[in-house]
């Protein structure tokens, strides 16, 4: 069964500084990955994706993340924070070639960044 | 249209009333997706549609739960005598992945509905 882990439920950085929040999956099979951000009251917005090729992916507002299929992790990562990162952070992912096509979500960790 | 539309966005409902909830994905998209997310969580899967089949409906919490999607376009939750522990804000989402195929393999979400159980 797919199944995705978020250890952190809170990572506070201050403004400027590097952040990661981190990510650990389990699927049978090549994994599809993804993050998504939620703003209060917002629907959840898609940031990235890894699907195949390399393993280092960019995304919207300066993210990016890399799967490290060793560790099975994709760590979502930013080299200078910004207070308007402040939000709820999910990784999902899914199997699509095999039985289980849906897109699971980790519980999420919520970003704050401190002027 | 440009997104995926939900209607209604609140809805308020005594308990053992039903409810139906909407679901318009963007155009041509195969795939649809319901999750049930509660306050701080991570949205909890529900149910899975490719076009009007219903591949997966594993994360239905019980048999008051019912989704549909005739036409392969818009679909419908349907949730049967609601309790209060049905409060929470259900999300649809659509992408155009199939079973196998690249491309634009993610998910785009609904604002959601937030259904409230007195």
């Amino acid at each position: 069964a797919q199944s995705v882990a978020q250890p952190e439920d809170q990572v506070n950085v201050a403004e400027g500084n590097p952040l990661t929040v981190k990510c650990t999956y389990s699927v049978s099979g090549n994994p599809y990955l993804f993050w998504y951000v939620q703003y209060p009251n917002r629907g959840l917005q898609f940031l990235l994706k890894y699907i195949t090729g390399d393993n280092l992916v960019k995304g919207s507002y300066g993210f990016e993340a890399e799967f490290n299929k060793s560790q099975t992790s994709f760590h979502l990562k930013k080299p200078s924070a910004l207070v308007s990162d402040s939000a709820l952070y999910f990784c999902a992912v899914s199997a699509p070639y095999s039985s289980a096509s849906k897109i699971i979500f980790g519980s999420g960790t919520r970003l704050s960044i401190r002027p | 249209g440009a997104g995926v539309s939900q209607s209604p966005r609140y809805k308020v409902a005594k308990r053992g009333q039903d409810v139906a909830l909407r679901c318009d994905p963007i155009s041509g998209h195969v795939s649809l997706f319901w999750y049930q997310q509660a306050l701080g969580q991570g949205p909890e899967f529900l149910t899975y549609f490719q076009n009007e089949a219903q591949l997966d409906k594993s994360g239905l919490p019980s048999d008051r739960f019912f989704a549909e999607r005739p036409e392969g376009s818009v679909s419908t939750l349907k949730i049967q005598r609601t309790q209060q522990e049905d409060s929470a804000v259900y999300l649809c989402a659509s992408s155009l992945l199939a079973r196998s195929g690249t491309g634009n393999t993610e998910a785009f979400f609904g604002q959601g509905t937030r259904l409230t159980v007195v």
